[in-house]
């Protein structure tokens, strides 16, 4: 099983809103990622995690709040978004140390 | 920062046709995906092929790392071929770039 489930597929938030996306794998993957994609552009790299630990934070805007509650979970914690923060919103694990990555199905997010 | 690029950065193609995707990186990386983005936004893994070459079915990858970069082939294209086509390379562990994509239209 190679799958990595993101929730909810859609998400429309207003400005003021608080809301959280989620993200679950049950390979035993020791590092998770979030990735952000806008329309017509490669995803970028948002935050790592490693063995539950942030590893890297590519320079997020702390309206984005990720965390990490055990090694198969991912949460990305969302707080007065711009519009512009609309996008495809990806995850996605590996087993760490320069190995396959895979990628749920996103969540398409849109702030109104 | 690592430079990922891609060419052609639109294709397309007769059903039936043949091509070749490029992916060039600027630096030595440890690891190189391909992967094949539906119409949904799923990202679909296709080769995990840091060196060397690999074959599934109509497709084949290969990727010479000491020349930095990567080339997939699509044999006999089929209009489920369509969509965006990523590679994907690891420079620092646990840190995975984007290119910059090719999209890719097969028409019957």
């Amino acid at each position: 099983d190679t799958e990595v489930t993101q929730t909810p597929k859609h998400l429309v938030m207003g400005m003021t809103n608080k809301k959280s996306l989620k993200c679950e794998q049950h390979m035993g993957h020791r590092a998770m990622y979030w990735y952000k994609q806008k329309a017509k552009k490669p995803p970028e790299l948002m935050f790592v995690y490693s063995y539950e630990k942030l590893s890297i934070n590519e320079s997020v805007p702390s309206r984005f709040s990720p965390e990490c509650p055990n090694s198969s979970l991912l949460n990305l914690h969302l707080h007065a978004l711009q519009p512009e923060d609309s996008a495809l919103y990806l995850c996605a694990s590996s087993q760490g140390g320069h190995s396959e990555a895979f990628f749920g199905q996103g969540t398409r997010l849109t702030v109104v | 920062g690592i430079q990922v690029e891609q060419s052609p950065p639109d294709l397309i193609l007769q059903e039936g046709a043949n091509s070749t995707l490029r992916c060039n990186f600027s630096d030595s990386v440890n690891n190189l995906q391909w992967f094949h983005q539906n119409p949904w936004g799923q990202l679909i893994n296709l080769f995990y092929i840091p060196s060397g070459t690999k074959q599934n079915g109509r497709l084949s990858a290969t990727t010479v790392a000491t020349e930095r970069y990567s080339l997939l082939y699509i044999s006999s294209s089929q209009t489920t071929d369509s969509g965006v086509y990523f590679c994907a390379v690891e420079f620092l562990s646990n840190q995975f770039y984007f290119g910059t994509g090719t999209s890719l239209t097969v028409i019957p």
